[in-house]
């Protein structure tokens, strides 16, 4: 069955860098992944949609790609910052229904 | 933006007792409304998908008749953990789509964390 992994449980980088940000499916190629953001005891917040027909995707100083040949989708934060940690879920959809499968997350840390 | 909310945010009670959540849209009708049960450190696992008017559809392995879903109008949804025990457990989250297109934004409200006693 189609698994979403996000391999990183956690990841600590300091202010300013480029955070980068993994999902890979296994098997068939969603129609589309979604990120969010989840801070904790909240609901995720919807950030990007990116189509499988699409390479990338930018908003502001997010970027996230979609590579079928890896079956792996990146989340790039630019010039992070301390307001940027969270934890980060990919979600793959198209599965009909417009449901959704989460990947476990990883918890992103922006240290000073 | 869309706002969906839950309430109670949290909820104590006591082994087989019942439970109801309640979830809305508040400044949008929503077409679809989806409740999820996250564990601590694990992802959104999806309940069911839930249509106005309409059943809700179950994932498998997840008990219908533990887990009651009414969709009474576009803008409220209630999920019921009937009979509760210590392994109800759980961070619920909804969360509801307005639209009916195939990559329609699900917006999700902000939990309601249930401890059973």
């Amino acid at each position: 069955s189609q698994k979403i992994e996000q391999n990183s449980e956690a990841l600590n980088i300091q202010e300013g860098k480029t955070a980068t940000l993994t999902c890979n499916y296994t098997n068939y190629s969603p129609a589309y992944l979604q990120w969010y953001r989840q801070d904790p005891g909240r609901g995720p917040v919807f950030l990007l949609l990116i189509r499988e027909n699409e390479k990338e995707k930018r908003k502001e100083r997010l970027k996230v790609t979609f590579d079928t040949t890896l079956k792996q989708s990146l989340f790039h934060i630019t010039a992070s910052q301390p307001a940027d940690s969270a934890t980060y879920l990919c979600a793959q959809g198209g599965g009909g229904g417009n449901k959704l499968t989460f990947g476990t997350g990883t918890q992103l840390k922006v240290e000073l | 933006g869309a706002v969906v909310s839950q309430h109670p945010s949290w909820v104590i009670c006591k082994s087989g007792t019942s439970v109801k959540i309640e979830c809305r849209s508040l400044d949008f009708q929503a077409t679809t409304m989806f409740w999820y049960r996250q564990f601590p450190k694990q992802s959104l696992m999806l309940m069911a998908t839930s249509n106005e008017g309409s059943k809700a559809t179950y994932e498998q392995g997840v008990e219908k008749d533990k887990f009651l879903i009414n969709h009474a109008s576009l803008t409220l949804s209630t999920l019921t953990v009937t009979s509760a025990h210590p392994e109800d457990s759980s961070f619920y989250i909804c969360s509801a789509i307005s639209g009916t297109g195939v990559t329609d934004t699900q917006y999700f409200g902000p939990g309601t964390r249930l401890t059973v006693l």
